[in-house]
């Protein structure tokens, strides 16, 4: 059963904010939602994390639903560099990691 | 500070054969993870540690074996090689308390 839920695919224009979607309904109350971006031949990234509250951090924001079983990654300013697979992933309380199938994100100049 | 280290880069196998796969971390982190990810999916894990000695099955563990003799090395063996198993393995540690997980350059395997 897929954990996470994400468009496969999203584009933006440069220097527009993006927002990328996750839905996550099957959460448990302890799970920690993650947000890591992989480029093309590297191993992925963290971005951001949260638990119940909206979090942000120098990369971007993660707004979470109240009822937990949403949330969006947004980052402000697409740049070209930007242009990543976004994986939403639930975090258990035994540290695993559930990995959804990712969203490629394009951003156009 | 190397980080995560992968060893090796790539490695062709024949159906049947061995491997060990290593990834070392000079972070000092407790857990550790194998994960593979097969084209256009994301990544799934196979096993994890939280610490020295210690290890743990994840989601797709059938085919591999892991161990953990050392806090900075995790091992990933494959006992007979099989060409469902092509696809590019990642490892992982992350320290204890803390929520980002680092990971390693990635193996990519074929079994032919």
């Amino acid at each position: 059963d897929a954990k996470t839920t994400q468009p496969n695919s999203m584009e933006s224009n440069e220097e527009e904010p993006v927002h990328l979607p996750c839905n996550h309904s099957t959460i448990s109350g302890t799970d920690y939602i993650h947000w890591y971006r992989q480029l093309p031949s590297q191993g992925p990234e963290y971005v951001i994390h949260g638990l119940t509250s909206n979090v942000n951090n120098r990369m971007a924001s993660l707004a979470i639903a109240e009822d937990r079983k949403s949330s969006t990654l947004i980052l402000h300013r697409a740049t070209l560099r930007d242009a990543a697979v976004y994986y939403c992933i639930l975090r258990s309380t035994g540290n695993q990691f559930y990995f959804g199938t990712g969203t490629s994100l394009t951003v156009i100049p | 500070n190397a980080g995560v280290t992968q060893t090796p880069k790539f490695r062709v196998l024949k159906t049947g054969q061995s491997m060990t796969l290593l990834c070392a971390q000079d972070m000092n982190h407790e857990y550790m993870y194998w994960y593979r990810q097969d084209p256009g999916m994301g990544l799934r894990l196979i096993h994890y540690s939280v610490g020295e000695g210690t290890t743990a099955k994840g989601e797709v563990p059938d085919g591999y074996n892991v161990s953990r003799l050392k806090k900075q090395n995790f091992l990933l063996g494959l006992e007979s090689a099989a060409p469902s198993q092509t696809s590019v393995y990642f490892c992982a540690s992350k320290d204890f308390g803390y929520n980002e997980q680092f990971f390693g350059p990635g193996t990519r395997l074929t079994v032919l």
